[in-house]
This record gives C-alpha cells, sequence and structure tokens, in this order.
C-alpha cells in the first residue's frame, strides 16, 4: 500500500528557504509499470483553507502554483525514493502544515487521491 | 484564477438527517473537473468525490456529488457520527483552487 510521510524542520526564519522532503513506500517514484506519476505538494495554513503548491513529473517536469512568485522548487529524487520542496525567501505567511500528495487524473488537470500526515512548518525569528 | 465560493460556512445537523453542502465557480469548470474533500480535526483530506459525481475508492455511497459548469453540490443522505467535518471543493480544469470549506457540524 503507498505511503507518503513528509519530514523536514518545524521551524524555519524569515527570508530564509523552506525545505521538505517526501518519502515514498510501498512503490517506486520512477517505477514505469506505476499508475503513480506525478507528485506534488499542498499546504494549509492554520486554520484555513487548501493551497496547492506545485506538482513534479517523475522525470523532473515541474509544475508551480503562479502565486508562489517563482519561491518554489520540486525535484525528485529517484535513487532515495523521495521528492522535495524547497520554497525561498519565506515569511510568516508561509506558516502551515504542509502535505505531500499523489495527483491523480489527466496532466495539467489533478485532484489528488492521496495525502501524507502533513507537518507543521512556522516561520519564526 | 477560477474563485470557489462553498456555501454555507457552517451546517448545523443532527445524525440521520440529509446535508446538502454548495461550491460554485467564479467561471465555468472545465468538463466538471471538480473534486470533494473531508478533512477531520488534525487529519489530512480525504479524496471523497471527483469529477463532480464519481466516488473515490472507499466512499460510502451515501455522499453524492452533482453538478455542471459553475454550480456543484455534495449531498450526505444520512448522516453519520463520522460525517462530521469540514468539507472543501477544489476545481483543477484550470490549475486548481480550493473552496474555504464547509464545516459540519453536530446540531
Amino acid at each position: 500500500q503507498l505511503h507518503l510521510q513528509e519530514s523536514g524542520p518545524g521551524l524555519v526564519e524569515p527570508s530564509e528557504t523552506l525545505s521538505l522532503t517526501c518519502t515514498v513506500s510501498g512503490d517506486s517514484i520512477s517505477n514505469p509499470s506505476s499508475t503513480s506519476y506525478y507528485w506534488g505538494w499542498i499546504r494549509q495554513p492554520p486554520g484555513r483553507g487548501l493551497e496547492w503548491i506545485a506538482n513534479v513529473y517523475y522525470r523532473g517536469s515541474t509544475y508551480y502554483n503562479p502565486s508562489l512568485k517563482s519561491r518554489g522548487t520540486v525535484s525528485v529524487d529517484t535513487s532515495g525514493n523521495q521528492f522535495s520542496l524547497k520554497l525561498s525567501s519565506v515569511t510568516a505567511a508561509d506558516t502551515a502544515v504542509y502535505y505531500c500528495v499523489r495527483p491523480r487524473g489527466q496532466p495539467h488537470y489533478w485532484y489528488f487521491d492521496l495525502w501524507g500526515r502533513g507537518t507543521l512548518v512556522s516561520v519564526s525569528s | 484564477e477560477i474563485v470557489l465560493t462553498q456555501s454555507p460556512g457552517t451546517l448545523s445537523l443532527s445524525p440521520g438527517e440529509r446535508a446538502t453542502l454548495s461550491c460554485r465557480a467564479s467561471q465555468s469548470v472545465t468538463n466538471s473537473y471538480l473534486a470533494w474533500y473531508q478533512q477531520k480535526p488534525g487529519q489530512a483530506p480525504r479524496l471523497l468525490i471527483y469529477g463532480a459525481s464519481s466516488r473515490a475508492t472507499g466512499t460510502p455511497d451515501r455522499f453524492s456529488g452533482r453538478g455542471s459548469g459553475t454550480d456543484f453540490s455534495l449531498t450526505i443522505s444520512r448522516l453519520e457520527p463520522e460525517d462530521f467535518a469540514v468539507y472543501y471543493c477544489q476545481q483543477y480544469g484550470s490549475s486548481q483552487t480550493f473552496g474555504q470549506g464547509t464545516k459540519v457540524e453536530i446540531k
């Protein structure tokens, strides 16, 4: 059974870079026979709604929410069966629970059928 | 960007009652690419419905979705105790955006 687990620092200082990793277990992130070709990130500020951040194809193509204004970078590490998110120049507005997710559907038309448990990242000095 | 507006903000009902949640889009959603999620406190969201009306694996048949264009709805035919939660709609016809959520609480 496919499982996603986020990891990374729970506290990041303003203007620094937030870095998170999602470890995939139960399937290979780059297995051509896998039904899971895309991987992604969604965040949820405390007490608020959900915001899609980015998706990444297992071969490396990336797709971002324009609202991030080019601060985000997602990548895949096939050897570690992981994918990652980096968000630069963070502010308090980036404080949120960050979820790694599995996007499904047609390319560019994604819903999300599998979620990690989420990890809270606070931006504060 | 397509903005999704969910109503009501909070729905107070008793177990066994019928719940109808609304999700209205600021412009037409391509191919009815609309999904619904359930989120309980301290948990990640769980996919219930995709394509406006297709149940995800494991979604009980008391959950049903319908709609097209700009108006969509999620109906829970008879509320079970485990259904009290926050529900989000998401459109994926033009990038991916979420509504602000509807809380279904016990009356």
